[in-house]
């Protein structure tokens, strides 16, 4: 199994431009999330999703989108791209069928924008 | 809103050592996870603390639940210096069929030889 996968992992966008930041896992799980980290902080929920065609908003969702089609995919979107958004993004998922909940992570991707 | 606090932020020690890091937090919750990351690269989990007394041990590494006390432990036993890396212990809070981890601000732990 691969995993939890993360593309691209480095990218820099001008203010103003979107785009879109993929991640799938092969391990069938339900749940999957987007977390944002700041430099000496802990991560932040941006989105998450329970299951196909089912999203949510975390502590943090505005200037980012999110869809899930697939049990596989969770990408996510950023609709015009601040400084602000300069970050570490990583994706996470989780199956439920258990009753650890214990989430797994992509290996991030650093998004800079200038 | 939860809060979840981690003490010390920084910690030096000398190897051979012991230590504690302190995980606190403000709403009700009976599951905790405690992950690594070494600098440049994502979080490994480390344990899964389930229920109210619950303890877990890995090598070096001993974490421990309080549910009553909203307080997590990661005890390190003999520091190495491959156990340098941060630290983020990890509140879930359940909402449905959703879980929500709220992350600490981490510890970042440098061992010294």
């Amino acid at each position: 199994n691969a995993g939890v996968t993360q593309t691209p992992k480095f990218q820099v966008l001008k203010t103003g431009q979107s785009m879109t930041l993929q991640c799938a896992q092969d391990m069938n799980h339900e749940y999957m999330s987007w977390y944002r980290q700041d430099p000496g902080m802990g991560l932040r929920l941006i989105h998450y999703s329970v299951g196909a065609g089912i999203t949510d908003q975390g502590e943090v969702p505005n200037g980012y989108n999110v869809s899930r089609s697939t049990t596989e995919d969770f990408p996510l979107r950023l609709l015009s791209a601040a400084p602000s958004q300069t970050s570490v993004y990583f994706c996470a998922s989780s199956s439920h069928r258990g009753f650890s909940y214990e989430q797994y992570f992509g290996p991030g991707t650093r998004l800079t924008v200038t | 809103e939860l809060k979840v606090e981690q003490n010390p932020l920084f910690l030096s020690m000398q190897e051979g050592k012991n230590y504690t890091i302190y995980c606190n937090y403000s709403t009700t919750s009976d599951r905790l996870y405690w992950y690594r990351q070494d600098p440049g690269k994502s979080l490994e989990s480390l344990f899964v603390l389930l229920s109210n007394g619950a303890v877990k041990q890995e090598g070096r590494l001993m974490a421990s639940l309080d549910t009553k006390a909203r307080l997590s432990t990661l005890h390190i036993t003999a520091a190495v210096h491959d156990l340098s890396a941060t630290y983020f212990c990890a509140v879930d809070i359940r909402t449905g069929t959703a879980s929500k981890l709220t992350f600490g601000t981490g510890t970042r732990l440098q061992v010294t030889l």
